[in-house]
């Protein structure tokens, strides 16, 4: 079946800072790839996606490419805020019914 | 539009004891999921509607789950005869699949404790 692996345990690191999450996932088919995001208190959001191989998605300075040879969707940052400290799910949709089926998720601490 | 929105927010029950939850999609939304996440864990699909048709169930819902989407518009999550183990985030997200808008929009969830 379809499933996400997003690399292990929470991320620190200072304002300013390049921040990678690491997404990897197993799929049949073409499915479409999600980053959502929940910060503290409040309920999942998306942060970005894409569709298809070789898709970029982009929002907020973060991107993430949709790579079917290695499949992969790693999420990068160039230069982290505290007002990013959240935590963050790789997730992606059965081509179907488009349930979405989620890693994990990384915990990043954003310190001053 | 106001959202997905999600009702109540938090639910504190005894063991044994039967609860519902509701969720309000955002209208014209066609399409209806619900999904459980347990500390530490990412969401996990337990089933979705379209319209008022139930259309796939997850191996996680067992008999003492029951969802209804009689309207097409809201939809209820009742379980029955609680257990700890039910004790999770119970979220909701909504989708129009009449277009070739993928993104399903969650609610804030509802988080149920079971004593």
């Amino acid at each position: 079946g379809n499933s996400v692996t997003q690399m292990e345990g929470p991320v620190t690191l200072s304002e300013e800072a390049f921040l990678t999450i690491n997404c990897t996932y197993t799929a049949t088919g073409y499915p479409s790839l999600f980053w959502y995001v929940q910060y503290p208190g409040e309920g999942l959001q998306l942060l970005l996606k894409a569709t298809k191989a070789d898709d970029k998605g982009s929002n907020k300075g973060f991107e993430a490419t949709y790579r079917k040879e290695t499949t992969s969707f790693h999420l990068e940052k160039g230069s982290v805020q505290v007002s990013d400290s959240a935590v963050y799910f790789c997730a992606l949709s059965d081509s179907g019914n488009n349930r979405l089926a989620f890693g994990k998720g990384n915990q990043v601490v954003v310190i001053p | 539009d106001t959202g997905v929105s999600q009702d109540p927010r938090h639910k504190i029950t005894k063991r044994g004891q039967n609860v519902t939850f509701r969720c309000d999609p955002i209208s014209e939304h066609n399409r209806l999921y619900w999904y459980r996440q347990t500390l530490g864990q990412g969401p996990e699909f337990l089933t979705y509607f379209q319209n008022e048709a139930q259309l796939e169930k997850s191996r996680l819902l067992s008999d003492r789950f029951s969802a209804e989407r009689p309207k097409g518009s809201f939809s209820t999550l009742e379980i029955q005869r609680t257990e700890q183990g039910d004790s999770a985030m119970y979220l909701c997200a909504s989708r129009d699949n009449r277009g070739r808008e993928e993104t399903q929009y969650f609610g804030p969830g509802t988080r149920l404790l079971v004593l």
